[in-house]
């Protein structure tokens, strides 16, 4: 398993304004996941981001929103861009495939 | 949209007691994965379940997966205050990407000492 870690861990930010969170491998992997997981809800996939290529984006997000980058194998950031209340959530990193995914401990993201 | 329905949705139980939680879908599962969240934390793999009929058993935690691949379920066995938190289940689509994970809205247990 990779161990995986976020900053920041939590967040108070003002509607309007953009939030970039990231996420740290500690090891090379191929597949990077970004997720949200709203309150008392499960958790929605919001892209996958492959090194060196363009995030692809599930139905819902798109990359004016939730910006991603990739620039190397350890590393991604998720960009929260133009907030409202509505994006309160915890935003999750992941990597792996579907057998298995190994998750960051998550970002709590308040927007008041 | 592949969907897998989880119940019950909240359990509260007390120490020593058993448990069994569900997870549904009609579309078939090329895997499912179980995972447990607790709060402030990122969700932990279980396990894994690839075979139709496969059972694992973790500790005081056995996994079935259906027949049929379309199901799962997580029983546990003499609830300990420790296994407090909220019980995912995740599947990887048989027609669909195989690193794509659809996770059920998850069951929130509680064990009271």
């Amino acid at each position: 398993s990779a161990v995986i870690s976020q900053k920041p861990s939590r967040d108070i930010c003002q509607r309007g304004t953009s939030l970039t969170i990231q996420c740290q491998v500690d090891s090379q992997v191929t597949m990077m996941f970004w997720y949200r997981q709203q309150p008392g809800q499960s958790l929605t996939l919001i892209a996958t981001a492959n090194q060196g290529s363009e995030a692809t984006y599930e139905s819902g997000f798109v990359i004016d929103k939730f910006p991603i980058s990739r620039p190397n194998l350890t590393f991604s950031t998720l960009t929260v861009s133009n907030m409202s209340p509505e994006d309160s959530s915890i935003y999750l990193c992941s990597v792996g495939s579907g057998n298995e995914q190994y998750f960051g401990p998550g970002t709590r993201l308040t927007v008041t | 949209t592949q969907l897998l329905e989880q119940s019950p949705q909240f359990l509260s139980i007390q120490e020593g007691e058993n448990l069994t939680v569900y997870c549904n879908s009609s579309s078939v599962f090329s895997s499912l994965q179980w995972y447990r969240q607790e709060p402030g934390e990122g969700p932990v793999l279980l396990v894994t379940v690839v075979t139709g009929g496969e059972v694992k058993k973790l500790k005081r935690l056995t996994f079935q997966f259906g027949d049929a691949r379309k199901d799962s379920s997580l029983h546990i066995t003499a609830a300990q205050p420790g296994d407090t938190g909220l019980y995912l289940c995740a599947g990887a689509w048989s027609g669909g990407s195989n690193y794509k994970l659809t996770f059920g809205k998850g069951t929130l247990l509680t064990v009271n000492p």
